[in-house]
């Protein structure tokens, strides 16, 4: 399978814990993005990174959370401190970084926090 | 502040009707205009894509109509089927991040 790959698929904690999910994206792809859905809406933009340089940060992305693509391939994503809020659909896609590249999704992680 | 705007939030088509959803935008900076379709479950996937340099494009049964004075674009399927029943979002994009609509979720009437 080539496409993008996020593990877990699933995630249930306790408030307060943190949590870390991972993204491997397309193998030739420098461009990789972490959005958040929510039930019933759009994709919102997290974060981007452009190898390993993460270029922009989302207002929504608060200290609790960061992200790394330490050798420009794979990514993590962390939530520190889980609050029920943050439960939602973690979304990544990856790219090429020409503009209007198309950007593949992966299936996403589901976060729970109870 | 909501960049994209996406219009209906849900579309219900009979078998062989024509499904129509509308978007419009406000940065002018934007210069690619992506459809994405999602199923329960899965992320989104690229459905069709269009430049502000044209007016339209067509992929099979799905046409993206463009107006960019009126900063508008639209998604119509011609000949829904009931496999087309999903949720659709326009998005934006000006060279770095997408910017997505709240999505629409169709369903064909079998």
């Amino acid at each position: 399978d080539t496409g993008v790959s996020q593990n877990p698929r699933h995630k249930i904690t306790k408030r307060g814990q943190n949590v870390t999910f991972r993204c491997d994206p397309i193998s030739e792809h420098n461009r990789l993005y972490w959005y958040r859905q929510t039930l019933g809406q759009g994709p919102e933009f997290l974060t981007y990174f452009q190898n390993e340089a993460q270029l922009e940060k989302s207002r929504l992305l608060s200290d609790r959370f960061s992200a790394e693509r330490p050798k420009g391939s794979f990514s993590t994503l962390e939530i520190q401190r889980t609050e029920q809020g943050d439960s939602a659909m973690y979304l990544c896609a990856s790219s090429f970084s020409l503009g209007g590249a198309e950007a593949f999704f992966g299936q996403g992680t589901r976060l729970t926090v109870v | 502040q909501q960049q994209v705007k996406q219009s209906p939030q849900s579309l219900i088509v009979q078998k062989g009707g024509i499904s129509i959803i509308n978007c419009a935008y406000e940065n002018t900076a934007f210069d690619y205009f992506p459809w994405y379709q999602q199923f329960p479950g899965k992320g989104p996937a690229l459905l069709i894509a269009i430049r502000p340099d044209v007016s339209e494009k067509k992929e099979g049964r799905f046409t993206i109509s463009f107006n960019k004075s009126a900063k508008q674009f639209s998604l119509h399927i011609m000949d829904s089927q009931p496999g087309d029943s999903a949720t659709y979002f326009c998005a934006a994009q000006g060279g770095d991040k997408i910017i997505f609509g709240k999505g629409t979720r169709l369903h064909i009437l079998p």
